[in-house]
């Protein structure tokens, strides 16, 4: 399995509130990725990196933020966290030399429920 | 825009064959990929297909992709079980991002 966590697992916070989801990767790929994940939609790309300090929106970024500050560290912020936040989120990380599959390898995800 | 849309739900008996479906809509992807999630996971690879073939085999997993209907089907021969899962496609690019674009996942759920 790839060297992927996310912290913390599981958050029940409240509207308002400022959450920071972390995600930690061992195994030195230069891209790495936020989804949301809810029913009926599958899995919305959030924002990703192409590397330290370079990062980019996805289609649903509004209410987020990120920071790359180290290879191994990507960090998601909702700054003032909304029930429309409720959701189970994601990293992933990839590599351009992941073979000619570009796999994407993803945590086991972090529940978060706004109230 | 981009789109990948899929059936939500999909029930088989046990033994028998499994086809989850999926349209995409951008004509330009290089790769289009099956995940599979398990219940309290995250995604896991199954298999993919390059955009220029028609058919891809993998022991019990048939892929099928028609281009010209941007369609792409995944079967799974002898279904057990253990296949009860959430089934994701997505087309993805090498324009230099290397970013997916997700269906909404078919819920697999396979009968005894």
């Amino acid at each position: 399995d790839a060297g992927i966590t996310q912290s913390p697992r599981h958050k029940v916070t409240e509207t308002g509130t400022p959450v920071t989801l972390r995600c930690h990767q061992t195994e030195n790929h230069r891209y790495m990725y936020w989804y949301r994940q809810d029913p009926g939609h599958g899995l919305r790309l959030i924002h990703y990196s192409y590397g330290v300090k370079d990062t980019d929106k996805g289609e649903v970024s509004d209410g987020y933020s990120v920071s790359r500050s180290k290879t191994e560290d990507f960090l998601l912020t909702l700054e003032s966290a909304t029930s429309s936040q409720t959701s189970v989120y994601f990293c992933a990380i990839s590599e351009s030399t992941s073979g000619p599959t570009y796999e994407q390898y993803f945590g086991p995800g972090t529940r978060l429920t706004v109230t | 825009g981009e789109d990948v849309e899929q059936s939500l739900f999909l029930s088989v008996r046990e033994g028998d064959s499994s086809v989850i479906n999926c349209t995409y809509t951008d004509s330009s992807s290089t790769y289009l990929y099956w995940y599979k999630q398990e219940p309290g996971a995250g995604l896991q690879l199954l298999t993919y297909i390059f955009s220029n073939m028609d058919m891809k085999q993998d022991q019990r997993l048939t892929v099928l992709l028609n281009k010209k209907d941007k369609h792409l089907s995944l079967r799974i021969a002898d279904t057990q079980t253990g296949d009860s899962a959430i089934y994701f496609c997505a087309e993805g690019s090498t324009s230099g991002t290397y970013k997916y674009i997700f269906g909404t996942g078919t819920r697999l759920k396979v009968l005894a």
